[in-house]
């Protein structure tokens, strides 16, 4: 089964700044990756996927992130954070060895500072 | 287009008696994901359904069930409510495996 690790329970950043979400995965075969954000008493919103082709994924919102398969890794950046990104943000791999089941990290809360 | 849609929004329950949640896919979407997250446990796998066929199952007592319908509507079922099964239950249809998940808002259960 997959294992999905997201460095940092919480992160806490300025508006303007950099938003950096990390997020490392174990896998024998290259998966499916996802970020997905969710706000207070709501469902999950799919930020961006990689699946196939270029590394760099670019999603909604302003939001990025680069499959680095060396590194097992998928982080989530914005260049400059809004007030409205202030959410839970998670990290998800589809597993092809397992019928593509979607494994999630544990999730990383963001909150910006005025 | 309509989202995922799930019914009811909130529910109160109490122990050992039993309940259903709906959801209602996208149109067009035949594989329906169910979820359970939890402040402790996170978000956790519960089954899959594709074409009214349960294709994948996580790991929770056979007090959770699912089933498809004909028109990809899905329903799950826990009985013998515990206090530990108060979560948010997330549904998610998609398209196919690469196309990521479409999540509804989710049923609050709380068990009292």
């Amino acid at each position: 089964a997959q294992s999905v690790t997201q460095l940092g329970s919480h992160v806490s950043v300025s508006e303007g700044a950099l938003v950096l979400l990390r997020c490392n995965y174990s896998s024998s075969v290259p998966p499916y990756l996802f970020w997905y954000v969710q706000y207070p008493n709501q469902g999950l919103q799919l930020l961006l996927k990689y699946t196939t082709g270029a590394t760099l994924v670019k999603g909604i919102n302003g939001f990025e992130a680069e499959f680095k398969k060396s590194e097992t890794s998928f982080h989530l950046t914005k260049p400059s954070a809004h007030m409205s990104d202030a959410a839970e943000y998670f990290c998800a791999v589809s597993d092809r060895s397992n019928d593509y089941t979607l494994s999630f990290g544990a999730g990383t809360t963001v909150t910006v500072r005025a | 287009k309509a989202g995922v849609t799930q019914t009811p929004r909130y529910l109160i329950k109490t122990r050992g008696q039993q309940v259903t949640l709906s959801c209602s896919p996208i149109s067009g979407h035949r594989s329906v994901s169910w979820y359970q997250q939890t402040p402790g446990q996170g978000l956790q796998f519960l089954f899959e359904y594709f074409s009214e066929t349960q294709r994948n199952k996580g790991n929770f007592p056979g007090r959770f069930s699912g089933r498809q319908f004909s028109n990809s509507r899905s329903e799950m079922n826990v009985s013998t409510l515990e206090l530990g099964d108060s979560a948010l239950y997330l549904c998610a249809s998609s398209l196919g495996q690469d196309k990521g998940y479409t999540f509804g808002s989710g049923t609050r259960l709380t068990v009292v």
